[in-house]
């Protein structure tokens, strides 16, 4: 069974504090994706890669960023999380004109 | 704008009855439309695809209608289980070549016993 996996689903962290959100898949998908879901919205895209060591910003890229050291994990990091950064990630992976994969999601509060 | 919105925002129904979901979009260059039902606390998990030349696809319980002319889809659960219990997210791809998706806000559906 194909996973994507997400390293931790609940995540309670300090303003000011840098957060690491790991994930991992293994599916030999080229590209992987970092989305937060915020209530009554819909999913919105952070960052992706399209290969390894390669990242392009999503719509909102602020107060992230990423790393894709290998293929098969994809980390979003947060510099200096903040109370606006309290949200659902969810990871994906796909190939193009694929579906994507999700992980299960982290759900991350920043007091 | 590309958008898609989801109608209605949330809906109670009880085991066993049939319910209908909607999307609208205003994507161009339309790619495909996929559905993905998300269990709470779960990543969300494919149901179907549509692509242009394709009006309907079922997947068991499940059936999606797609009408490009007037850019709506529609999701048909029949005859609902406790287990549907779960937000409908309507995802349209537009067709530039790359990874821009625009994901709906989704529907949350409540079947009671």
């Amino acid at each position: 069974d194909v996973k994507v996996t997400q390293s931790s689903r609940y995540l309670v962290k300090r303003t000011g504090e840098k957060v690491f959100l790991e994930c991992v898949q293994d599916m030999d998908h080229e590209n992987m994706f970092w989305y937060r879901q915020d209530p009554g919205l819909g999913l919105r895209l952070i960052y992706f890669s399209y290969d390894v060591k390669m990242k392009e910003k999503g719509d909102i890229p602020e107060g992230y960023s990423v790393s894709r050291e290998k293929k098969e994990r994809f980390s979003l990091i947060l510099e200096s999380a903040s109370t606006n950064q309290t949200s659902m990630y969810l990871c994906a992976s796909r190939r193009l004109n694929y579906g994507y994969t999700f992980g299960s999601g982290t759900r991350l509060t920043v007091v | 704008k590309n958008q898609v919105e989801q109608s209605p925002q949330s809906l109670i129904i009880l085991e066993g009855k049939n319910c209908t979901l909607q999307c609208n979009y205003t994507v161009s260059p339309f790619s495909n439309l996929r559905w993905y039902k998300q269990d709470t606390g779960r990543g969300p998990v494919s149901l179907t695809i549509m692509t242009f030349s394709e009006n309907t696809k079922s997947n068991g319980r499940y059936t999606a209608t797609l009408d490009a002319d007037t850019k709506q889809s529609s999701l048909h659960i029949t005859a609902s289980q406790l287990s549907d219990s779960a937000s409908y997210i309507c995802v349209v791809s537009v067709n530039t070549g790359g990874f821009k998706t625009i994901f709906g806000a989704g529907t949350r559906l409540f079947v009671k016993a």
